[in-house]
């Protein structure tokens, strides 16, 4: 069974850089696609991009030009990075895994992790 | 950018239906798909492809889409189903959510 786990730094300053990882367990990152997903305290939740294995993006327009994700297919993991960030990225983000078929569901979710940005 | 409309909350009592409404242009061309979150807990998926369930998700889900419409019913509603629920669709390459609808189990 696919397990996914978000790891990375908790606290971050306004300005720096979000580096996240997606660690994935239990089967292979190779021909799915993968994305980030973020929900502020009490707030729904927003997608932020997915990326292919084979390395191919795609990013919600409200975060183009601040993020970038890469995968390292050897290693089972992808990673987020969001550039000059502020307190408003606040945010548990969650990794997950695409559907298969395409233009569906995402089956498969992290258990989150939080990150907080201070000023 | 497409849109995904829910409403705030639904109420529902024990052993009823529940039905959630996800609203977006055209949504019955496009797959619609439902999450469930507890709080403190992760979303898990409940009905994609508008109608299919993942294994493990009791059949008293169920998911429909037409139109611009896409409901996400189920059927003798139990205390443990209370949760945030969230429609989501496709915007070309792009995720989008719906906002959520809060079920309460009353």
């Amino acid at each position: 069974q696919v397990r996914l786990q978000e790891s990375g730094p908790g606290l971050g300053k306004a300005s720096e850089t979000l580096s996240l990882t997606c660690n994935v367990s239990g089967g292979s990152i190779r021909n799915y696609y993968w994305s980030w997903i973020r929900q502020s305290a009490g707030k729904g939740l927003e997608w932020i991009g997915r990326i292919h294995s084979s390395g191919s993006t795609d990013y919600s327009p409200s975060l183009k030009g601040r993020v970038a994700m890469s995968v390292d297919t050897s290693n089972n993991q992808f990673y987020l990075r969001l550039i000059s960030v502020t307190a408003a990225d606040t945010a548990v983000y969650y990794c997950a895994r695409n559907l298969p078929r395409g233009h569906d569901g995402l089956d498969v979710w992290g258990q989150g992790t939080t990150v907080t940005v201070s000023s | 950018s497409y849109n995904l409309s829910q409403p705030p909350s639904v109420s529902v009592s024990p052993g009823q239906t529940a039905r959630i409404s996800c609203s977006g242009n055209k949504l019955g061309d496009k797959y619609a798909c439902w999450y469930q979150q507890k709080p403190g807990q992760s979303p898990v998926l409940v009905i994609y492809g508008d109608n299919k369930r993942p294994s493990g998700i009791p059949e008293r889900f169920s998911g429909s889409n037409s139109g611009n419409t896409a409901t996400l019913t189920i059927r003798g509603t139990q205390a443990t189903d209370e949760a945030d629920y969230y429609c989501q669709a496709w915007d070309g390459n792009t995720v989008v959510f719906g906002g959520g609808t809060n079920l309460a189990v009353l």
